[in-house]
């Protein structure tokens, strides 16, 4: 297992379209985590599963943003209606239940470019 | 609410060059600590963690200690390479999972 992976890397789209991102964590990890970061800013937390329960949404995800994990492995990230402001990277992280803590693994990210 | 602070750059440094990059956090409890770096055109790799305080994280030469009674977790390295450009990101977390929360990034150029 080569870390979590992210697909598409780029999605370029013209506002009013719908798009869908996946993530696949790494195989083990129980907990699943999206992220959104803006040019010159650190990733700002979206909705965190674990297994297929999400747990977790920000203020920051509106309704036309809705994330799946159906069997708790891959997931999706949806964004509906797209507007020039959800340009910016997706993050995915995973991450496994643990004791102590429990440290997040970034993937690359896909990056989204509202015309 | 909890949050982190770091130093704004960028930070141009001339290679084996001390760095310091400040990192100060607010949490209401007891938080584990990271460093996270994002080198150009890749995904954010974790560099150092601590969990309790007083411990120290190390990783490829930089270190990072965790001071409650500051709320500080400051990186550093004894001598830069041109290859630790990149941006760097303090961070925080809580034992359970649920979200990380991240300052703003420190942009840092290793000068040859």
């Amino acid at each position: 297992d080569t870390g979590v992976s992210q697909d598409p890397r780029h999605k370029i789209t013209k506002r009013g379209q719908n798009v869908t991102f996946r993530c696949d964590p790494i195989s083990e990890h129980n907990r699943l985590y999206w992220y959104r970061q803006t040019l010159g800013q650190g990733p700002e937390f979206l909705t965190y599963f674990q297994n297929e329960a999400q747990l977790e949404k920000s203020r920051l995800l509106s309704d036309r943003f809705s994330a799946e994990r159906p069997k708790g492995s891959f997931s999706t990230l949806e964004i509906q209606r797209t507007e020039q402001g959800d340009s910016a990277m997706y993050l995915c992280a995973s991450s496994l239940e643990a004791v102590s803590t429990d440290t997040q693994y970034f993937g690359p990210g896909t990056r989204l470019t509202v015309l | 609410g909890d949050s982190v602070t770091q130093m704004e750059g960028p930070v141009t440094l001339s290679e084996e060059a001390f760095l310091t990059i400040n990192c100060t956090y607010t949490a209401t409890g007891y938080p584990s600590l990271f460093w996270y770096v994002q080198y150009p055109g890749e995904g954010l790799q974790l560099l150092l963690k601590a969990t309790k305080a007083d411990d120290k994280g190390s990783n490829k030469g930089f270190e990072a200690t965790y001071r409650k009674e500051t709320t500080s977790f400051h990186l550093e390295k004894g001598s830069v390479q041109v290859s630790d450009s990149a941006v760097y990101f303090c961070a925080l977390s809580f034992s359970g999972g649920f979200k990380t929360i991240f300052g703003a990034g420190t942009r840092l150029f290793v000068k040859a």
